[in-house]
C-alpha cells in the first residue's frame, strides 16, 4: 500500500498569509495525486487533481505542484473560509489518503 | 445537480451486521464507478471498497482491513450503491461516505455521510 505522509500536521497562520502544505508518498505516484479540503461536519471536497489541475470552481489562490513522491499545495492569501483540514489522495495504486494538515487561525 | 444520500447507519453491537445504502441522482449512475470511504472520529480518510460499472464487469475491489467482511454492490435500476458490513468491530466506528469516481479516477462527489457506531 502506498502511504502518504502530510506535514506539518498543523499550520497556524493569519488571514492573508500564504500556506504551504506538503505530501510525501512512500513510492512514486507520478502525478496521480489530488488535494481535498474538509471543513468541520462536512464531507471532503476536491480542490486539485493530477497534482496541479484545479477542479471546476476552485479559486486561483489554490495551486498544486510536484511529481513522483513530493507534492505541495499552496494557498495564496488565506481567506477566512480556507481554515480547514486538507488531505492528499493518490490513485496510482488503489486509493489512499494522507493523514491531513489542519490550517488554523493564528 | 448531483446528490448522494447515505442511509442505514446507527448503533450496532460487535459481531453484528449492517447494510448501508447510497441513493444517487443528477448523473448517469449506470456508467459511474462508486466507492465507500470512511472516517473514524477525529481521524483521517480510508477508502474501503470500489465498484466499477457494468461495462467494466461491475468488478469490485476492497481495502485489506475489510476484505472478506464488507461487500459493495449496486442496483442500477435504483441508482443506488450498497455496503454490506459483516462481523463489525469497534474500530469500524466511523462516518461512512459514498463517492463517485470521476474520469480521472479521484473521489469527486461525496455524500453527507452516515455514522456507524459499533459498541456493546
Amino acid at each position: 500500500e502506498i502511504v502518504l505522509t502530510q506535514y506539518p500536521a498543523t499550520l497556524s497562520l493569519s488571514p492573508g498569509e500564504r500556506a504551504t502544505l506538503s505530501c510525501r508518498a512512500s513510492q512514486s505516484v507520478g502525478t496521480y495525486l489530488a488535494w481535498f479540503q474538509q471543513k468541520p461536519g462536512q464531507a471532503p471536497s476536491l480542490l486539485i487533481h493530477d497534482a496541479s489541475i484545479r477542479a471546476t470552481g476552485i479559486p486561483a489562490r489554490f495551486s498544486g505542484s510536484g511529481s513522483g513522491t513530493d507534492f505541495t499545495l499552496t494557498i495564496d492569501s488565506l481567506g477566512p473560509e480556507d481554515f480547514a483540514v486538507y488531505y492528499c489522495q493518490q490513485r496510482y495504486s488503489w486509493l489512499t489518503f494522507g493523514g491531513g494538515t489542519k490550517v488554523e487561525i493564528k | 445537480e448531483v446528490h448522494l444520500v447515505e442511509s442505514g447507519g446507527g448503533l450496532v453491537k460487535p459481531g453484528r451486521s449492517l447494510r448501508l445504502s447510497c441513493e444517487t441522482s443528477g448523473f448517469t449512475f449506470n456508467i459511474a464507478w462508486m466507492t465507500w470511504v470512511r472516517q473514524a472520529p477525529g481521524k483521517g480518510l480510508e477508502c474501503l471498497a470500489r465498484i466499477k460499472d457494468i461495462t467494466s464487469g461491475g468488478a469490485t475491489d476492497y481495502a485489506a482491513p475489510v476484505k472478506g467482511r464488507f461487500t459493495i454492490s449496486r442496483d442500477d435500476s435504483k441508482n443506488t450503491v450498497y455496503l454490506q458490513m459483516n462481523s463489525l468491530q469497534t474500530d469500524d466506528t466511523a462516518v461512512y461516505y459514498c463517492t463517485t469516481l470521476d474520469g480521472y479516477g479521484y473521489t469527486r462527489r461525496w455524500g453527507q455521510g452516515t455514522l456507524v457506531t459499533v459498541s456493546s
